[in-house]
């Protein structure tokens, strides 16, 4: 079983980047999709988007404009970056291993972040 | 974007007993790629069904999935003290993904 965790700073100033990254191991970064979800407090989940170990991508339209992400295969990580956040942007956010039909095989523990000034 | 709506939202039983929560789909899911989560509070969600009805490598056969198109049935049977946690279901038939918001399982 793969395990995944999330790295990165717990507060985000607004209009500022929110920068996270997602360690794997026991496991090749090699294969599979690498996904971001986000769990805003007392909300649902919101899936983010998927990066693949070849570089490709697909995020949801609805955060499309402010998201890049990227995969480092010599370090086993994928990273997100999301500009331009507001305290919409407070959740914790969650890394996932996804098969090619689209569920989540492997979840990071998820990390809080909170966009305040 | 496909909306999911989960029912009950808090579903209150004893060990022992049989627990069954439903998620409901704002229209079909194709090929019926719907899965099923379990989430303990502090840890991963770990996945518990993917196609409605398959189990996940590892995972207890108290759990089963079943349904099709709109409306998705997970059961749990002979409920462990182990089980009470978030369940949450997740289309992916469809981009974007969408979540339903969660059904509480709670000991009674």
């Amino acid at each position: 079983q793969v395990q995944l965790q999330e790295s990165g700073p717990g507060l985000v100033k607004p209009s500022e980047t929110l920068s996270l990254t997602c360690n794997v191991s026991g496991g090749s970064i090699s294969s599979y999709y690498w996904s971001w979800i986000r769990q805003p407090p007392g909300k649902r989940l919101e899936w983010i988007g998927y990066i693949h170990h070849s570089g490709g991508t697909h995020y949801n339209p609805s955060l499309k404009s402010r998201v890049t992400m990227s995969v480092d295969t010599s370090k086993n990580q994928f990273s997100l970056r999301l500009d331009s956040v507001t305290a919409a942007d407070t959740a914790v956010y969650f890394c996932a291993r996804e098969t090619v039909y689209g569920e989540f095989v492997d979840w990071g523990q998820g990390t809080l972040v909170t966009v305040s000034s | 974007e496909i909306v999911l709506t989960q029912s009950p939202g808090t579903l209150s039983l004893s060990p022992g007993e049989g627990a069954t929560l439903s998620c409901r789909a704002s229209q079909s899911v194709i090929n019926d790629y719907l899965a099923w989560y379990q989430h303990q509070p502090g840890q991963a969600p770990r996945l518990l069904i993917h196609d409605a009805s398959s189990r996940a490598s590892g995972i207890p056969d108290r759990f089963s999935g079943s349904g099709s198109g709109t409306d998705f049935i997970l059961t749990i049977s002979r409920l462990e003290p182990e089980d009470f946690a978030v369940y949450f279901c997740q289309q992916y038939g469809s981009s974007p993904y969408s979540f339903g918001q969660g059904t509480k399982l709670e000991i009674k």
